[in-house]
């Protein structure tokens, strides 16, 4: 079975250019979330979708972020405009959520690289 | 909040020896679950072990086990015979029934010397 995929898998871009990171989950998962991770702040959980329904979004960082999620097997993350402290490795991840918590299968992450 | 804490930053261990990796947290909720991921050098993240709060007995896969002692609030990892391949970030994370978030720690470094 694939995995979470993930595009691209480098981006480097100037500020100011819009980014579109994008997410296949594992097919059947309902659950997809997207994370950032930096050396000085971690992990950090930016958005939450289930059955396709954004359901947190309280970790996204400010308006220049936004995500989709037309239907079970796609999701973007778009940065609008992108600036040199957005860089960071981006990832998503799948989750069946069948009873009680579950594991989070991640993707291979984007590095993203804002000049 | 719910919070989780992982105290070592890094750890260096003698290849084959068996290393424990430290995770506390802090929640009221007694209906969680905690998770274990290896981040390895390029930068996958890879489930290794779940621990259910109700689960009565302590969770192992291979060569991971998890020393979940509930009293403490804490679920460390295990790892038995320690290999050169087992040198990554570990991050400990928790999650609630119901709730998809997972909150993760700040991860250990570990580095396996041959």
């Amino acid at each position: 079975d694939a995995g979470v995929i993930q595009s691209p898998r480098h981006e480097v871009t100037e500020m100011g250019q819009e980014v579109t990171l994008r997410c296949k989950p594992i097919s059947g998962h309902n659950s997809l979330f997207w994370y950032r991770q930096t050396m000085m702040r971690g992990l950090e959980l930016l958005i939450y979708f289930n059955n396709n329904v954004p359901i947190d979004d309280s970790g996204m960082p400010e308006d220049r972020f936004s995500a989709k999620m037309p239907n079970a097997s796609f999701s973007t993350l778009k940065i609008q405009p992108s600036e040199p402290r957005d860089s960071a490795v981006y990832f998503c991840a799948s989750s069946p959520m069948t009873s009680g918590t579950d594991e989070q299968f991640f993707g291979p992450g984007t590095r993203l690289t804002v000049l | 909040a719910q919070k989780i804490t992982q105290t070592q930053p890094g750890m260096f261990v003698q290849e084959k020896e068996a290393v424990t990796l430290d995770c506390t947290y802090d929640t009221s909720d007694p209906s969680y679950g905690l998770f274990w991921y290896k981040q390895p050098s390029s930068g996958e993240m890879i489930f290794l072990i779940y621990q259910g709060s109700y689960d009565q007995q302590n969770a192992t896969e291979g060569r991971y086990s998890l020393n979940f002692q509930k009293a403490r609030k804490s679920a460390n990892l295990v790892i038995s015979a320690s290999q050169l391949g087992d040198s990554a970030m570990y991050f400990c994370a928790i999650g609630f029934f119901g709730n998809e978030k997972l909150t993760f720690g700040t991860g250990t470094r570990l580095t396996i010397i041959p």
